[in-house]
């Protein structure tokens, strides 16, 4: 495969379920990043891993737990959400941080608590 | 804080034709990058064009062009001779030219294409 790709496509979960997103770049990619797309709203970035260590959280819940165990995975650990957390959650990877080369993305996984 | 505004929730264009979508954003920074970014009904985002703050000329791929008003504060997307598969959201964004990895997104433009 090619590119960034995610998995699952598609979770429904109730609130108190325990889930996990996954998210593989086979571009040789040294940063990654998820986002949150909710209807209406401007992509939120959620976190960023540079070289496998967190660069950035942006004053993300602890329900979400971000890890990163090599520069190609990155999960996003899921526990006690909310309904206000169903979105569009996308992952990112870019060569490296901080200049100007593109951050390229995933397919998304869509996300409904209920 | 850095903000990026675009004021077309939707647009329509026929097929063959040309459209503008608009894009205004609030720095106080000097060098910053500027994207459009497209995401097709497959929800694959992927980058249309780029525009470095610090060069005047306006940045062109293809059939995409923009029209970078710095002073303005504008950075907006033309799109030449629509086709089908140009029907997307259409993503504005604006990064600081530095290591700061945040990029700033617009709420979106919804384009659809009239055949």
């Amino acid at each position: 495969e090619t590119g960034v790709t995610q998995t699952p496509r598609h979770l429904v979960m109730g609130m108190t379920n325990k889930k996990s997103l996954k998210c593989e770049q086979h571009l040789g990619h040294n940063a990654m990043y998820w986002y949150k797309q909710s209807a209406k709203k401007p992509l939120e970035l959620m976190f960023v891993y540079n070289f496998k260590e967190q660069t950035e959280n942006n004053s993300v819940p602890s329900r979400f737990s971000p890890e990163c165990p090599n520069s190609s995975h990155l999960f996003l650990h899921l526990h006690t959400l909310q309904p206000e957390d169903s979105a569009l959650y996308l992952c990112a990877s870019s060569q490296a941080p901080g200049t100007s080369f593109e951050q390229y993305f995933g397919p998304g996984t869509r996300l409904t608590v209920t | 804080a850095q903000t990026v505004t675009q004021s077309q929730p939707e647009m329509s264009v026929q097929e063959a034709e040309t459209v503008t979508l608009s894009c205004t954003y609030d720095t106080s920074e000097s060098d910053y990058y500027l994207f459009w970014y497209k995401q097709p009904p497959s929800r694959q985002m992927i980058l249309v064009i780029r525009q470095e703050a610090y060069k005047q000329q306006n940045a062109t791929e293809n059939r995409f062009s923009v029209n970078f008003q710095k002073a303005a504060k504008s950075f907006s997307l033309k799109i030449s001779d629509s086709q089908l598969g140009d029907a997307a959201m259409y993503f504005c964004a604006y990064r600081k030219m530095n290591r700061d990895d945040k990029i700033i997104f617009g709420k979106g433009t919804r384009l659809h294409i009239l055949p």
